[in-house]
């Protein structure tokens, strides 16, 4: 199984910063990785596919880059609404396993 | 509106069986390919099973591989999870999800998940 390693595993800011959020699997997946973002009590919802492509209706402070086995999930400026969990997931393989999730809280 | 709405979660004793729905609207539901991801109460994302769109292919975690079943009825526009051989590990929020597409393998729509709870 392809193991993916997030980090941090929480984060402290505050709103304005721009923020980085890293993701590295244990073997090449090309670009089959995607972020979601999930607050308390919700489903998650999908923010980045393929790597770098913006999901239709997420917005533009939210991007990705990286291929291989590292990625990285950046926030610009970061908004009141952004403080939650996010989730990295390959989807090169089954098991489409998953990060173990970075808390993003308020500083 | 696609929609995806779980359903048949509770309390369950080791060793018990459950069987999971989730019912879709809103999209032409035997175009997509199917997952089930569950969440233990305070943990991450984990995930289960996936079904293709005719339901003759399906994939499964080792850790419920041979215990749950994933299984479609297209007819119906209904996703299901059998879970057999329960164990108190298997407590969590079950989501369903649909898979975008074959080739980026993104989960576009989320149910609001169903909880599962084992225990005597």
């Amino acid at each position: 199984d392809i193991q993916m390693t997030q980090s941090p595993s929480s984060l402290s800011a505050s709103v304005g910063d721009r923020v980085t959020i890293t993701c590295r699997a244990s073997q090449s997946i090309s670009t089959y990785l995607n972020w979601y973002q999930q607050k308390p009590g919700k489903a998650p919802k999908v923010l980045i596919y393929a790597a770098s492509s913006l999901r239709s209706g997420v917005p533009s402070r939210f991007s990705g880059s990286g291929s291989g086995t590292d990625f990285t999930l950046t926030i610009s400026t970061l908004q009141p609404e952004d403080f939650a969990t996010y989730y990295c997931q390959q989807s090169y393989s089954t098991p489409f396993t998953f990060g173990q999730g970075t808390k993003l809280e308020i500083k | 509106e696609v929609q995806l709405v779980e359903s048949g979660g509770g309390l369950v004793q080791p060793g018990g069986s459950l069987r999971l729905s989730c019912a879709a609207s809103g999209f032409t539901f035997n175009n997509y390919w199917m997952h089930w991801v569950r969440q233990a109460p305070g943990r991450g994302l984990v995930w289960v099973s996936r079904i293709n769109s005719d339901g003759s292919s399906t994939t499964y975690a080792d850790s419920v591989k041979g215990r749950f079943t994933i299984s479609r009825d297209n007819a119906k526009n209904t996703l299901f999870l059998q879970m057999n051989s329960l164990r108190a590990e298997d407590t969590a929020v079950y989501y369903c999800a649909r898979d975008y597409d074959f080739w980026t393998g993104h989960l576009d729509y989320w149910g609001q998940g169903t909880l599962v709870t084992v225990s005597s």
